[in-house]
């Protein structure tokens, strides 16, 4: 597609459920990064993808946070027994490759309530 | 302390004035330095990237690195109401794929018409 789109674009849960947050990159681009965005603070890496495979998943805040890419495209994040502290934005970027910027997504604004 | 520091403002100015925005860092190993441009429930956008010390222009933008001060700016002359959002500077060590970015957290900009 013509830029990263994720979904849903907002999404509401309840306490203890799980959610899954969607990434669709820019088609080609082999990196894709997922960063979260809490209210008033900057960008807070959380896993890295180089095509199928997550060389770094250090941002990853706790076990109860996972991400698969597959095909080299798709990315889905997924949060299992949600806590009100993960409400957030969730932003997915995507880049072709070395010496390119970043490409993000709108977000999906996730609130646990 | 965190590894960039951002004054978050808010920053209010007319139209037409000059806007210094800058970040400072901790992280001597930073290398590369971008400033992103973010609007309300958009992701970020990116706006100027810079390598090691020195000046860049882009039309009205101007980015500046002090690399002997852990120090950049961005300056936005001429400013529009259009360029009010929340200006976010990121840098990163390496010039690899597999490169994240520290953020720093942001600093909200309103142009006056």
């Amino acid at each position: 597609g013509a830029g990263v789109s994720q979904s849903p674009s907002n999404k509401v849960t309840e306490k203890g459920k799980d959610v899954e947050l969607r990434c669709d990159p820019i088609s080609g681009h082999t990196a894709l990064y997922w960063y979260r965005q809490s209210l008033g603070q900057g960008l807070e890496f959380l896993i890295y993808f180089q095509g199928n495979s997550a060389p770094d998943k250090s941002g990853l805040p706790s076990d109860r946070f996972s991400a698969e890419r597959t095909g080299g495209s798709v990315s889905t994040l997924t949060i299992q027994r949600t806590q009100q502290e993960d409400s957030a934005v969730y932003l997915c970027a995507s880049r072709l490759g070395a010496g390119g910027g970043y490409t993000f997504g709108s977000g999906t604004r996730l609130t646990v309530v | 302390q965190k590894e960039v520091e951002q004054d978050p403002g808010p920053l209010s100015v007319p139209e037409g004035a000059i806007v210094s925005l800058n970040c400072t860092y901790s992280n001597s190993a930073f290398q590369y330095f971008m400033w992103y441009r973010q609007y309300s429930r958009k992701g970020p956008e990116l706006l100027m990237y810079t390598y090691s010390s020195g000046n860049k222009e882009d039309g009205r933008f101007t980015a500046q690195v002090d690399k002997s001060s852990k120090y950049i700016s961005l300056f936005i002359r001429d400013s529009q109401p259009s360029d009010s959002a929340t200006y976010l500077c990121a840098m990163t060590a390496t010039s690899g794929s597999a490169r994240q970015l520290t953020f720093g957290s942001g600093t909200q900009l309103t142009v006056l018409p």
